[in-house]
């Protein structure tokens, strides 16, 4: 899951297996969140969405999953391949004035396909 | 992904030198964020904008300014380096109103020695 640590949570799957990845966010008046991944040496790059109407929300071989109750997020990653060795990390949004939304983020899980 | 580009994408320079890093976008997005990230913290928000001329703080603004005088182009300048501002700068864009992604750049690496 999530952490704040210096040290970044590490989930290690084999090739073809499903993955899982958790997030726990902070606040529940949160209304959208989102799921990247990070490549070593990129930007994050947006897999996913769902907002807080919503409890699941699929994608190509992405699941998001939401629990507002104990403001849980996942993110399911069906039949692994290499490339989706990364650093996956949440983020939350907090509905506000138009033009102000912001994004708070998470520090990531570093998920490592072995083959 | 949105057509967002930086640059430039490495850079060193000593404590006291203004930065300046650009972040470009080709999407006519109305919104832009510039972001710092480093170990053991998530993405934090330098300043956004909102707009043409319009701009507001993030939660971590302290030595840094932005400008942006055209749509496509947001500006982040370090007025007077020092070395705690050593870290990976990301721009992103958004399309619209909320409940929309953020879209990112590939970063620039900024070391102060």
């Amino acid at each position: 899951g999530e952490s704040v640590g210096l040290h970044l949570p590490t989930l290690s799957v084999q090739e073809g297996d499903n993955s899982i990845i958790n997030c726990a966010y902070s606040n529940s008046a949160s209304d959208y969140f989102i799921w990247y991944k990070q490549e070593s040496g990129k930007g994050p790059q947006f897999i996913i969405d769902i907002r807080s109407n919503m409890d699941k929300r699929q994608g190509q071989r992405v699941t998001v999953l939401l629990n507002k109750t104990v403001k849980h997020l996942s993110l399911q990653i069906a039949a692994t391949q290499p490339g989706d060795s990364a650093v996956y990390f949440c983020a939350e949004n907090i509905g506000s004035n138009f033009g102000n939304e912001k994004l708070t983020f998470g520090t990531g899980t570093r998920l490592t396909i072995i083959p | 992904d949105a057509g967002i580009t930086q640059s430039p994408r490495h850079k060193v320079t000593e404590t006291g030198t203004p930065v300046t890093l650009r972040c470009h976008q080709t999407e006519n997005h109305r919104y832009m964020y510039w972001y710092r990230q480093d170990p053991g913290h998530g993405l934090r928000l330098i300043h956004y904008s909102y707009g043409v001329k319009d701009t507001d703080k993030g939660e971590v603004s302290d030595g840094y300014s932005v400008s942006r005088s055209k749509t496509e182009d947001f500006l982040l300048t370090l007025e007077s380096a020092t070395s705690s501002q050593t870290s990976v700068y990301f721009c992103a864009s958004r399309q619209g109103p909320s409940n929309q992604p953020q879209h990112f750049g590939d970063g620039t690496r900024l070391s102060i020695l």
